[in-house]
């Protein structure tokens, strides 16, 4: 079936670096991407969001960026800090309805102070 | 700022038994989810929830689980005879609503941690 799926399980970089973690999805029809940040013990939090109708959208040290042609997304970090070592999850979903989320399998950022 | 909260935080259970896990969603959210994470897995969708009807459930939603809003505050997971397999984090989410051409954002809960042995 359609599914959204990464293509690295782990990332280390080093701390002040910049981070780009991608995504591919296969299912066209979604109206939304979305990456969410995974600490340990917690719940997946929101970071940003981009619609299906752009292709670049900016955060605050956040980039999420959309290619359609070749159905990949990925998100840049900017200035990694110790803070963002998580596990990224990219996901789609879509607009009217009840916007169930379907999740990639998570890519775990490491920082190296 | 509001939050979602789950109780409790870990709950262990023996196979074939009985569990509910509570969440307390936004207090103006209007659409409830659950979710669940088994250990290093993705996060998979299990059901949402909307006036006070089951909107949309995924193939793991079967007749073991239930969900239900008992009061004006809370939104529990109930289900009936647990299988080792259902050991995983289950987390709750809300949003405030949907519209025709907006994705709103769902908050997550911190989740509960299911052990079934």
């Amino acid at each position: 079936g359609e599914s959204v799926g990464l293509h690295l399980p782990t990332l280390s970089v080093q701390e002040g670096d910049n981070s780009i973690i991608n995504c591919a999805y296969s299912n066209s029809a979604s109206d939304y991407f979305i990456w969410y940040k995974q600490e340990s013990g917690k719940g997946p939090q929101f970071i940003i969001d981009i619609r299906s109708n752009m292709d670049k959208r900016q955060g605050q040290r956040v980039t999420v960026l959309l290619n359609k042609t070749v159905k990949h997304l990925s998100l840049q970090i900017a200035a990694t800090q110790p803070g963002d070592s998580a596990v990224y999850f990219c996901a789609e979903t879509y607009s009217g309805g009840y916007q169930k989320v379907t999740f990639g399998i998570g890519t775990k950022l490491q920082v190296i102070p | 700022e509001p939050e979602v909260t789950q109780t409790p935080s870990h709950q262990v259970t023996q196979m074939g038994q009985e569990v509910i896990l509570r969440c307390v969603p936004i207090s103006n959210h209007l659409y409830f989810y659950w979710y669940r994470q088994i250990l290093g897995q993705k996060v998979e969708f299990l059901v949402s929830f909307y006036n006070n009807e089951i909107s949309e459930k995924s193939e793991i939603f079967d007749d073991q689980f239930s969900v239900e809003r008992p009061d004006g505050s809370n939104f529990t997971l109930k289900i009936r005879s647990t299988k080792l397999e259902d050991s995983a984090m289950y987390f709750c989410a809300s949003s405030l609503r949907t519209s025709g051409s907006s994705y709103n954002e769902q908050f997550f809960g911190p989740g509960t941690r299911l052990t079934v042995l």
